[in-house]
């Protein structure tokens, strides 16, 4: 059965300091990877999915950067952090579609609690 | 671009209450429907999804939702609420013509509390 690991589970981060959120999937080839920042009272925000190793689409203009250097691992990066990166974020996969298109569904990883102090 | 409300942030329910969770979006097309669920420490989950057929869907535990086209809706419905319900409900929302993003939309989130 296919799994999803994110880590680490929560993390608190001085202001400028680099980030980097690891996402692993296992049991599955060639997923499409998503990151999402969920904010309280304002549901999911994409922040960038992947079709294939080396490809990225961001969503929205920000402070973060995606890398995906192997089939089913997916890593959120700053080169430094903001106050305003705080969040939880959630990566999720879901079979391949074109233009990073859901399958039939999403699943998704526990989250990383992100506090910027 | 679609957009997607979920117009009751909070609800208080006691056990054995029905609920009904409202979903409206902005989109004319073609579209396939979610709802996930997020129980207190843990991941977000599917609970249901609407791509075509019947637009009553029965989904995990008792929920089920209804699509109504014509008022662009797919509300969250369960007879009788659990104290285990407690949760965070997303609704989200994918186009599928050409030329959609293909990526759903997810609305703010709907926060249940059910008093045992």
């Amino acid at each position: 059965s296919q799994t999803i690991h994110q880590w680490p589970a929560t993390l608190v981060q001085p202001v400028g300091s680099p980030l980097s959120l690891e996402c692993t999937v296992e049991g599955t080839s060639n997923p499409n990877l998503y990151w999402y920042r969920q904010a309280a009272g304002r549901g999911l925000q994409l922040l960038f999915y992947s079709v294939g190793i080396g490809q990225i689409s961001s969503e929205v203009p920000q402070n973060l950067s995606a890398s995906r250097p192997q089939d089913r691992q997916f890593i959120l990066s700053s080169k430094k952090l903001l106050l305003s990166d705080s969040g939880f974020y959630l990566c999720a996969w879901s079979t391949g579609g074109g233009q990073g298109a859901w399958g039939t569904e999403a699943f998704f990883g526990q989250g990383t609690r992100l506090t910027v102090v | 671009a679609q957009s997607v409300s979920q117009h009751n942030h909070h609800v208080i329910l006691s056990e054995a209450a029905s609920l009904e969770l409202g979903c409206n979006y902005s989109y004319g097309g073609t579209v396939n429907l979610f709802w996930y669920v997020q129980y207190p420490g843990q991941h977000l989950q599917l609970l249901l999804k609407y791509f075509s057929g019947d637009p009553l869907v029965k989904g995990i535990k008792g929920f089920e939702a209804e699509f109504i086209k014509s008022k662009f809706s797919f509300n969250l419905r369960k007879p009788s609420v659990q104290w285990s319900d407690t949760a965070e409900y997303f609704c989200a929302v994918n186009p599928t013509d050409p030329g959609g993003s293909y990526i759903p939309t997810f609305g703010r989130g709907t926060s249940l509390i059910v008093h045992p």
